[in-house]
């Protein structure tokens, strides 16, 4: 069955603090993703890979960060986190050839103070 | 542009009765068309998709949609709502070699005893 795990359900930061959120799949997935949903907003994207070391930017990167240093595993980092980061974060996975079907994580609900 | 458009944020039925959520698209090729369901607190899980071929596609739990394309529209229905149908639904186009996923507001679906 297909997996995303996200290491944290929820984080409580303080303003300033570099945050790591962490997503792992185990699918063998090409494709990954970071999303952040607001209410009344939908999912955004943040950024997203296609390849190990590989990652382009989506709709709202600002002071966000990403690394993918494996297939499996990819990292969403706040660099200072702020209070307008106080969001639910969800990370999904595809593979190349499936036509776009994401598989979704748990979220991260993140609150910065 | 590209963009999804969920025009009821929030919607209420009557459990047992019938229920149709929209989508409306605007999508320059031929799009793969999903819908989603966000239990509370949980991530995204695929109801039904549509990539080609037959206009009415089913899914999970009950669910079917309709593609059409003089509309512009992806449609969930289902024709007896069960109480554990309340969640958000979010409407989703894709079809880039990306990957990527474009995804409506949502919908948020509460049912009544």
């Amino acid at each position: 069955d297909v997996k995303v795990t996200q290491s944290s359900r929820y984080l409580v930061k303080r303003t300033g603090e570099k945050v790591f959120l962490e997503c792992v799949q185990d699918m063998d997935h090409e494709n990954m993703f970071w999303y952040r949903q607001d209410p009344g907003l939908g999912l955004r994207l943040i950024y997203f890979s296609y390849d190990v070391k590989m990652k382009e930017k989506g709709d709202i990167p600002e002071g966000y960060s990403v690394s993918r240093e494996k297939k499996e595993r990819f990292s969403l980092i706040l660099e200072s986190a702020s209070t307008n980061q106080t969001s639910m974060y969800l990370c999904a996975s595809s593979l190349a050839a499936s036509k776009n079907i994401q598989y979704f994580g748990a979220g991260t609900r993140l609150s910065v103070l | 542009a590209q963009s999804v458009t969920q025009p009821d944020i929030h919607i209420t039925v009557s459990e047992g009765a019938s229920l149709e959520l929209r989508c409306n698209y605007s999508y320059g090729a031929t799009p793969y068309l999903f819908w989603y369901v966000q239990s509370p607190g949980q991530g995204l899980q695929l109801l039904l998709k549509y990539f080609s071929g037959d206009t009415l596609v089913q899914g999970i739990k009950g669910f079917e949609a309709e593609f059409k394309r003089s509309q512009s529209s992806f449609n969930l229905r289902k024709p007896s709502v069960h109480w554990s149908d309340a969640a958000e639904y979010f409407c989703a186009v894709g079809g880039g070699n990306t990957g990527k996923l474009i995804f409506g507001q949502g919908t948020t679906l509460q049912v009544k005893p």
